[in-house]
């Protein structure tokens, strides 16, 4: 069961749009619409704010959109604030032997 | 809305067995909707899916922890248990315990540091 790949960091000013890639496989994100991203602030437990490829939770900014293409899933932050600054994870599911996975987490700067 | 708070040990020594208890409030762990698990984080890495239960006990662990791991529920006290044997340096991490609803973490504990040293 191998992690998914997340870019290491990825910056942009405020105002701007960046998106963060999680490339899995045709096991995981590929075969399932059940990707969800989290966001950890530093010392902090992480926050879901999206399931199912793109649904937010309530409580979840409208800035904040999930797709997924393949075996790639995306996440794009629209409007960029500084509070965006984070670490940014991915999950997926993966079957019944090996159910979920993450990837190896994102850092967003806000510059 | 539910809250979940980790409790445990923060100090294990090296072959031993790490115990960790999730206590959960706002709602019952007998809810049929939920799966109830743990995830950890190493220090400055990123996250690993230890496992999960149900409140009547079926459980799915990661097949790299599988042969260490057990996790419970007892639904009279309405907590959750991990159990990790043999641990070593590199079991060292903050434990979180968080729902598992709509095919997502949706809620979690704030997290413990459980260090493995002598």
């Amino acid at each position: 069961q191998s992690a998914l790949t997340q870019p290491a960091s990825v910056s942009g000013s405020p105002g701007q749009s960046i998106t963060i890639s999680c490339t899995g496989t045709s096991s995981d994100v590929g075969n399932y619409n059940l990707v969800s991203w989290y966001q950890q602030y530093p010392g902090k437990a992480p926050k879901l704010i999206i399931y199912h490829v793109g649904d937010r939770p309530s409580g979840t900014s409208d800035r904040f959109s999930g797709s997924k293409s393949g075996n790639t899933a995306s996440l794009t932050i629209s409007g960029l604030q500084a509070e965006d600054e984070a670490d940014y994870y991915c999950c997926s599911y993966g079957g019944s032997r090996a159910p979920w996975v993450f990837g190896g987490g994102t850092r967003l700067t806000v510059l | 809305q539910l809250q979940l708070q980790e409790s445990g040990p923060g100090l294990v020594q090296p072959s031993e067995t790490l115990s960790l208890t999730c206590t959960v409030s706002g709602g019952s762990i007998a809810r049929s909707s939920y799966y109830w698990g743990w995830i950890r984080q190493p220090p400055g890495k990123g996250l690993e899916w230890i496992g999960y239960v149900f409140y009547d006990g079926t459980t799915y662990y990661s097949p790299s922890l599988t042969s260490r791991v057990t996790i419970s529920a007892d639904t009279s006290k309405n907590h959750f248990s991990l159990k990790l044997t043999s641990v070593t340096a590199a079991d060292t991490a903050v434990y979180y315990c968080a729902t598992v609803n709509f095919n997502s973490f949706y809620y979690w504990g704030q997290g413990t540091l459980v260090s493995v040293s002598s």
